[in-house]
């Protein structure tokens, strides 16, 4: 079964510090993944892709990385901020016709000033 | 990035009333958009795929009768949420694919429906 798994469920760090959130996945065959960001009440908006070639891309103070062998991604956040705090949301795409994808459960980070 | 647009953004309603959502991709043209739904402190969760002129495809357990799918125009998709009751209410997500971007999904800003 095609999973999507994210920890920790939540995160509280200090502003200023750094942090890494972790999704391991078991979709098969594989597309993509895709770090979102959603913050309480709105839609979710993409920081990061990449694909079975890359293993890492930023966009800013967000860095994911990803091992395509051991199915294992991660999103390292620096110097943290009081507006990072939000969901972050691991998806992996499928490759297929249906190109399904796949959602974690998220992680609920907490910045405290 | 593109733009995904929903409205309304919140919407209270009565028990037994229907209620229409609009989701529209601003500047680009989306022949597949996707419809979510979200729980508080849940992910979202895919209720149907909407395919431009042709019938929505609906994930299992979701109602098709109750979750009314239209995707008339490729810049414009509704749900509607037919006789809805408390057990409704819910944060709705839109999303679309820009056919330009090959793996990039936009989100709309979502729709909080509350069901009294």
């Amino acid at each position: 079964k095609n999973q999507v798994e994210q920890s920790p469920q939540s995160l509280i760090i200090l502003e200023g510090k750094n942090c890494t959130l972790q999704c391991n996945y078991t979709v098969s065959p594989f597309s993509n993944l895709r770090w979102y960001k959603q913050d309480t009440g709105r839609g979710p908006v993409s920081l990061t892709i990449m694909t079975f070639s890359e293993n890492t891309k930023s966009n800013g103070r967000y860095t994911a990385t990803l091992d395509a062998d051991t199915k294992q991604s991660s999103l390292h956040i620096t110097a943290s901020q009081l507006s990072d705090s939000a969901s972050y949301i691991c998806v992996v795409s499928e490759y297929s016709s249906a190109s399904k994808i796949i959602f974690g459960s998220g992680t609920r980070l907490s910045i405290r000033p | 990035g593109a733009v995904v647009s929903q409205h309304p953004s919140w919407v209270i309603c009565k028990s037994g009333t229907s209620v229409k959502i609009e989701c529209r991709s601003l500047d680009f043209q989306a022949t597949t958009m996707f419809w979510y739904r979200q729980f508080p402190k849940q992910s979202l969760m895919l209720m149907a795929t909407s395919n431009e002129g042709s019938k929505a495809t609906y994930e299992q357990g979701v109602e098709k009768d109750k979750f009314l799918i239209n995707h008339a125009s490729l810049t414009l998709s509704t749900l509607t949420v037919t006789s809805a009751h408390p057990e409704d209410s819910s944060f709705y997500i839109c999303s679309a694919r820009d056919p330009a971007e090959r793996y990039e999904q936009y989100f709309g800003p979502g729709t909080r429906l509350t069901v009294t």
